[in-house]
């Protein structure tokens, strides 16, 4: 089962408008989240994240947003360019698992239009 | 600055042959992690390890097995390659109770 789902896998803007990507989860015990990014043939990075004793976390153009009551959260990235054109994932991970483990959606590939 | 080194970059290799795929990290991270990346699929754990000589499986750990007797080494194991482990391998290390975790570049295997 996915625990975590990001339902769109792809998502197009313009330059300089905003991208607002999502992901849903199912299991109730995942507390803390984050957001990576991947550029082709190289490894994901860390974007940002937050805990689950918040809303809102924000790093300069990006956001990132948490309705636990909806189990879903949203990063925000505010304006879009050019070079934030990647494949977006989600994670998420319960405090309970050993290694700190996380579970990942399945993608969403943002694409910023010039 | 952290670094993930992975043995290969694109590898190929035939049906029933053994690979063996190799991760570094220079962090002195205690946990360490294999991933596939698949399309529609996202990144899916194979195995991951806590400490030098201990494992645990991940999601998907049929058809591989790792090792780790350095705490700077993850070594994942093909015991009989198959078509279907065609993928993208990733390799990810973070500091014990951390969850940020710090990825490789990714090895492209292609069993034919």
């Amino acid at each position: 089962d996915q625990q975590v789902k990001q339902n769109s896998p792809s998502l197009s803007v313009q330059e300089g408008r905003i991208s607002i990507l999502n992901c849903d989860y199912t299991n109730s015990m995942f507390d803390y989240f984050l957001w990576y990014k991947k550029y082709p043939a190289e490894g994901p990075t860390f974007l940002i994240s937050i805990s689950s004793i918040k809303d809102k976390n924000e790093d300069g153009r990006f956001t990132v947003f948490l309705n636990k009551s909806a189990k879903h959260l949203s990063l925000h990235i505010v304006p879009s360019q050019p070079g934030d054109s990647a494949v977006y994932f989600c994670a998420a991970s319960a405090r309970e698992t050993s290694g700190s483990r996380l579970t990942f959606g399945e993608g969403t590939q943002l694409t910023v239009n010039p | 600055d952290v670094k993930v080194t992975q043995s290969s970059r694109y590898l190929v290799k035939r049906t029933g042959e053994k690979v063996f795929l190799e991760c570094v990290q220079d962090m002195d991270h205690e946990n360490m992690f294999w991933y596939r990346q698949d399309p529609g699929l996202g990144l899916r754990l194979i195995y991951f390890s806590y400490d030098v000589k201990m494992k645990e499986k991940g999601d998907i750990p049929e058809g591989y097995s790792v090792s780790r007797e350095k705490k700077e080494r993850f070594s994942l194991i093909l015991e009989s390659a198959s078509t279907n482990q065609t993928s993208m391998y990733l390799c990810a290390s973070s500091r014990r109770l951390a969850y940020e975790q710090y990825f490789g570049p990714g090895t492209r295997l292609t069993v034919t």
